[in-house]
């Protein structure tokens, strides 16, 4: 059973706007969540994290929110740029094993 | 700097075959692990380990053995290959310490089981 999922296959965004990328989780034992871009031919590379103790985290255009209540992760990028298109990897962890999620296709529109 | 690399970038084999794709980190961390990526079903994990001697089952062990010898090399046997194990490979690594920039992923290796 899926413990990390991201509903959303697919996402196309204006340049210059906002693109939310959400992530919902089951276990409240995650106490870690990190979000990871992947071009294709080439592996994820991290892009942001963020401890269950936090509920924000912010580097450049990129943030991530944590709500804890609903087990929900989103991540915000702000202004988009084409070459943020890409797949977006939502992960969460607990102790020594990451989970991720399907992940969610962004297309950044010129 | 390399990072993690991983070889075969592509391999076909046949059912029963057996293989080792290769993972190699030249950054010291102590945590190294294998995933495969299939559609619809994400990054799930295989094995893990924290250090040398160290390893761990993950998600979806069966069919798979590892060994970690040495802080650097972590290589994922096959031993029968099943047309189930038709995947995309990826090896990754880190600090033991998860606030340190997550995971460095390697380029990953695709395997097609015929």
């Amino acid at each position: 059973d899926q413990q990390v999922k991201q509903n959303s296959p697919s996402l196309s965004v204006q340049e210059g706007r906002i693109s939310i990328l959400n992530c919902d989780y089951t276990n409240s034992m995650f106490d870690y969540f990190l979000w990871y871009k992947k071009y294709p031919a080439e592996g994820p590379t991290f892009l942001i994290s963020i401890s269950s103790i936090k509920d924000k985290n912010e580097d450049g255009r990129f943030t991530v929110f944590l709500n804890k209540s609903a087990k929900h992760l989103s991540l915000h990028i702000v202004p988009s740029q084409p070459g943020d298109s890409a797949v977006y990897f939502c992960a969460a962890s607990t102790g020594n094993q990451f989970y991720f999620g399907t992940g969610t296709s962004l297309t950044v529109i010129p | 700097n390399a990072g993690v690399t991983q070889t075969p970038k592509f391999q076909v084999l046949k059912t029963g075959q057996s293989m080792t794709l290769q993972c190699a980190q030249d950054m010291n961390h102590e945590y190294m692990s294998w995933y495969r990526q299939d559609p619809g079903m994400g990054l799930r994990l295989i094995h893990y380990s924290v250090g040398a001697g160290i390893t761990d089952q993950g998600e979806v062990p069966n069919g798979y053995n590892v060994s970690r010898s040495t802080t650097e090399d972590f290589p994922l046997r096959l031993l029968s290959a099943a047309p189930s194990q038709t995947s995309v490979y990826f090896c990754a690594s880190s600090y033991l310490d998860r606030d340190i920039d997550g995971y460095t992923f390697g380029s990953g290796t695709r395997l097609t089981v015929v």
